[in-house]
């Protein structure tokens, strides 16, 4: 009840091209869905986060799709750019669990030139 | 404004040891967070901290210990070392959120501490 499920697991994409990742989660009680990105030797930064009383949430390049009823929520990323590459998690928190975040495995992110 | 920062950046410790590791949250950050990141997996929860208190702790032994400070700072211990211990170790910090709040923010993550047991 408290997995977050995220696909897939790596990704190569060219440059230029739509990089899209999935999330799945259980648990109805969460209420906060962010994305992170992480370079290697860094820890992950926020990136974009999204509340479910929103189906979309768009910043530059980067979107969130968010799937209320099929509890599924999506980062696409357009127009991919070598400097994208990265690993990204997906996460959930809310009140269950006492506002832990549970994170995603990763995504790792190659972008061709 | 500075971020979360984490000392060392980089420990290496024996077999049986005690590894100690600091973080400093962003300046009116409460809550302090530890996550446990081994080479190629994602991050595992460990230990919140906020106002002092441990809140909450992932599925980790005993000799997974912590402590807040009246500053907010927080410091991770780790008694006994195991070599499956070896991993980033990341903390974060948030806003103070709870019960009356009712809502969830995004962390800000230090760049973690990488620790070594050999």
């Amino acid at each position: 009840q408290q997995q977050v499920k995220q696909s897939p697991q790596s990704l190569i994409v060219q440059k230029g091209g739509i990089s899209i990742i999935n999330c799945a989660y259980e648990n109805t009680a969460f209420d906060y869905f962010p994305w992170y990105q992480q370079f290697p030797g860094k820890g992950p930064a926020l990136l974009i986060a999204i509340r479910p009383d929103v189906s979309e949430k768009k910043e530059g390049r980067f979107t969130i799709s968010f799937n209320k009823s099929a509890k599924q929520f999506s980062l696409h990323i357009m127009d991919s750019q070598p400097g994208d590459s990265a690993t990204y998690f997906c996460a959930a928190s809310g009140r269950t669990g006492g506002f832990k975040t549970i994170f995603g495995a990763g995504t790792r992110l190659f972008v061709k030139a | 404004e500075a971020g979360v920062t984490q000392s060392p950046t980089h420990l290496i410790k024996t077999r049986g040891q005690q590894a100690t590791l600091r973080c400093s949250p962003i300046s009116g950050h409460t809550s302090v967070y530890w996550y446990q990141q081994a080479l190629g997996l994602g991050l595992q929860f460990l230990l919140w901290y906020d106002e002092g208190e441990e809140r909450n702790r992932g599925n980790f032994p005993p000799r997974f210990s912590g402590r807040q400070f009246p500053n907010y700072s927080s410091e991770l211990n780790v008694n006994a070392l195991e070599l499956e211990d070896s991993a980033l170790y990341l903390c974060a910090s948030s806003w103070k959120f709870g019960v009356t709040q009712g809502a969830a923010y995004g962390y800000t993550f230090g760049s973690g501490t990488r620790l070594t047991v050999v």
